[in-house]
């Protein structure tokens, strides 16, 4: 199984930071179709995953564009330009590009 | 709007069997593949298994397998995880997924 790795586990920020997480995949994304099925996801206490970014870098529909996804191949990178109090939870990068899907460990954000 | 809602949560002894359904409206439901991932309390997402857009390919993680199987009925939108042989490792709270969309999740405690 593809196995992601997120750095860091933790992160403390105050509001208006940017922060970047790394996910850092054991094989490379690239799906033979050309897509890479590498998605963002970040999860508020006691709520369910919402999906931020899909496609490494597509915002979903009503993200704030203070979020974007880079990266390629085992790289990938979700930036929060100038975080904000709601932006706090744990955030998760998940693949489909193989099978089975797998995910992130997660990186939790904290206010510093 | 893309909606996804899990029931049939609660709590069974180890050794019992349970069903969970989650109906999905909003979208073309047959023409996604779906997932059953679980998250323990205080931990992170684990895939468990998915199921093709006709039902007729079913993938699950070794955590699950043979003990959880996963069926669809879209003439009524909906996904199901019946779940048996339980163990005390299987409290979690389940969640319905595209792997975009997510529902909100259904608890499942197993304690004798």
């Amino acid at each position: 199984d593809v196995v992601l790795t997120q750095t860091p586990p933790t992160l403390s920020a105050t509001i208006g930071q940017s922060v970047s997480i790394s996910c850092r995949s054991s094989q490379s994304l690239l799906h033979s179709n050309g897509n890479t099925y590498l998605n963002w996801l970040l999860q508020r206490p006691g709520q369910p995953p919402q999906l931020l970014i899909y496609l490494v870098s597509r915002l979903e529909s009503g993200v704030p564009n203070r979020f974007s996804g880079s990266g390629s191949g085992t790289d990938f990178t979700l930036k929060i330009s100038g975080v904000e109090a709601e932006d706090l939870g744990v955030y998760y990068c998940v693949q489909s590009t193989h099978a089975p899907p797998t995910f992130g460990g997660g990186t939790k954000l904290e206010l510093k | 709007e893309v909606k996804l809602v899990e029931s049939g949560g609660g709590l069974l002894k180890p050794g019992g069997s349970l069903k969970l359904s989650c109906v999905a409206s909003g979208f073309t439901f047959s023409n996604y593949w779906m997932h059953w991932v679980r998250q323990a309390p205080g931990k992170g997402l684990e895939w468990i298994g998915e199921i093709e857009y006709d039902g007729t390919e079913t993938n699950y993680a070794p955590s699950i397998k043979d003990r959880f199987t996963i069926s669809r009925d879209n003439a009524k939108n909906t996904l199901y995880l019946q779940m048996s042989s339980v163990r005390s490792e299987d409290t979690a709270t389940y969640f319905c997924t595209t792997l975009e969309a997510w529902g909100q999740g259904a608890s499942v405690t197993v304690s004798s």
